[in-house]
C-alpha cells in the first residue's frame, strides 16, 4: 500500500526556519496537503494543493513540492508554531487517500 | 463560520455498538461530501471513508469495511458513524472533515474536534 513518510520530530529555535518533507512516490504527480495538529484541537489545513495557503494562515507558512518530496516551511518559527504536523496525498490512481506518520515540531 | 461538532466520549464493552455523530453548521451540509478519519492513541490518521451527502452513497477505506457504517441525518445537518461488534483496537479518536472539491482537487478543510471511543472490559 502506498506511504507518506516523515520525520518523526523537527526541533528549532524561534525566530529560525522549520521544513518539515513529506516523501511519496506519487507526489510528482499528486498534490501534497498538510495539517496542524495542537494537543487535544482540530486538525487545522495550513497548506493545499502543495503550495496554497488557506485565508487565516501566517504568510511565515509555505509549501514547496520537487519529484517526490513535498515540504512545508515555517519561516521565523514562533513558539505557538509548536504543533504536530501531517502531511495527506492520494497514491497514483487518486482513489486512496494516506497520511504521513507525523511530525512534532518543537520550537523552543 | 464553518463548524463540525463531534458528538462526546463513549466508553464501550468488547461486541457492543458505537454511533458518533458530527453534526455541521455554518454552510450547507448537502453541498459538501463528509470524510472520517480514525486517530489511534499515539498514531497517526487513517482514512476510513466517506458519505456523499447528496445521496447518502458512503465509500469505505480498505479495512473499514464491514463493521463500520456511515449514514446521514440531513434534516439535521448530521453525519454519523457506526461500528458494531467493537474491538479494543478500535480504541481512538474519530474525525469528521468536509470535503472541498476545486478544479484541481479535492481535500478535507474543516475538521471536527473528534469523539474518543474507547473499548475496555
Amino acid at each position: 500500500s502506498y506511504e507518506l513518510t516523515q520525520p518523526p520530530s523537527v526541533s528549532v529555535s524561534p525566530g529560525q526556519t522549520a521544513r518539515i518533507t513529506c516523501s511519496g512516490d506519487a507526489l510528482p504527480k499528486r498534490y501534497a496537503f498538510w495539517y496542524q495538529q495542537k494537543s487535544g484541537q482540530a486538525p487545522v489545513l495550513v497548506m493545499y494543493e502543495d503550495n496554497k495557503r488557506p485565508s487565516g494562515i501566517p504568510e511565515r507558512f509555505s509549501g514547496s513540492s520537487s519529484r517526490t518530496v513535498a515540504t512545508l516551511t515555517i519561516s521565523e518559527a514562533q513558539v505557538e508554531d509548536e504543533a504536530d504536523y501531517f502531511c495527506y496525498s492520494t497514491d497514483s490512481s487518486g482513489d486512496h487517500w494516506v497520511f504521513g506518520g507525523g511530525t512534532k515540531l518543537t520550537v523552543l | 463560520q464553518v463548524l463540525l461538532e463531534a458528538s462526546g466520549s463513549e466508553l464501550k464493552k468488547p461486541g457492543a455498538s458505537v454511533k458518533v455523530s458530527c453534526k455541521a453548521s455554518g454552510y450547507t451540509f448537502t453541498s459538501y461530501a463528509i470524510n472520517w478519519v480514525r486517530q489511534a492513541p499515539g498514531q497517526g490518521f487513517e482514512w476510513m471513508g466517506w458519505i456523499n451527502t447528496e445521496t447518502g452513497k458512503a465509500t469505505y477505506a480498505q479495512g473499514f469495511t464491514g463493521r463500520f457504517a456511515l449514514s446521514l441525518d440531513t434534516s439535521v445537518s448530521t453525519a454519523n458513524l457506526e461500528i458494531t461488534n467493537v474491538k479494543t483496537e478500535d480504541t481512538a479518536t474519530y474525525h469528521c472533515a468536509r470535503l472541498v472539491c476545486t478544479s484541481s482537487s479535492c481535500y478535507m478543510d474543516v475538521w471536527g474536534k473528534g469523539t474518543t471511543v474507547t473499548v475496555s472490559s
